[in-house]
């Protein structure tokens, strides 16, 4: 299957700063990604779907100005969680899918992003 | 009413034993189904498809049934890997090519 690598695995913060998370297609071209966010106990929630040399379109409710989403390229996506604050701590996880997203998705390992 | 909809359990499973679950859907448009499978910590991973005539991997069996608008897996002879919460995944309907997750249904084998 495809692999989808997402990087840093874990990333510890401070409050006010920001981060970025990588998400790379290793073996295929993916002009879509999803971003999702999986806070504990809870099922994964779409952030924003981001499309390769355009804008992202993001999920009712969350901020484009906050998750910045740039999808330079075919096999990069990254999501930079700016001015971080402690309700950001979460499981960020990445995905792709197959070139007319009609099959299974494949997902990155997950960052999981603790703000102090 | 939730899109995607599963009990959360926990299921406790005594090893060996079968258990099986379902996932109700409210779009009746939904073209893809799949169950994942997601460890504490982890990024899910696809456990496998569902189609319209059921399929089986394994010890895993999917069932859809299109009419009362739910899937199911059964997990037959249980083992203490299958420990895992499992989510029914949908693709379709109204959130279009997106997919749309349930809330993952908790099963936990014991010996």
């Amino acid at each position: 299957g495809a692999v989808v690598s997402q990087h840093p695995s874990w990333v510890i913060c401070k409050s006010g700063t920001s981060v970025k998370i990588e998400c790379r297609s290793l073996d295929f071209q993916a002009t879509t990604m999803f971003w999702y966010r999986q806070f504990p106990k809870q099922s994964l929630m779409l952030m924003a779907t981001s499309n390769e040399g355009s804008k992202a379109t993001y999920e009712q409710g969350v901020e484009k100005d906050k998750f910045l989403i740039n999808h330079a390229s075919l096999t990069l996506s990254t999501l930079t969680v700016t001015s971080a604050h402690p309700e950001d701590s979460s499981f960020y996880i990445c995905s792709g899918g197959g070139p007319l997203g009609n099959t299974e998705a494949f997902f990155g390992q997950g960052t999981r992003l603790t703000v102090v | 009413r939730k899109e995607v909809e599963q009990d959360p359990g926990p299921f406790n499973v005594p090893e060996g034993a079968t258990v099986a679950f379902n996932c109700t859907y409210s779009n009746s448009a939904s073209q893809s189904f799949f169950w994942y499978r997601q460890d504490c910590r982890k990024e899910p991973k696809l456990l496998m498809s569902v189609y319209s005539s059921g399929n089986e991997d394994g010890r895993f069996t999917a069932q859809l049934n299109r009419a009362s608008q739910y899937i199911s897996l059964l997990i037959r002879d249980s083992k203490l890997s299958d420990s895992a919460t499992y989510l029914c995944v949908i693709r379709g309907g109204a959130a279009g090519n997106k997919l749309t997750f349930g809330g993952g249904t908790r099963v936990l084998v014991k010996p």
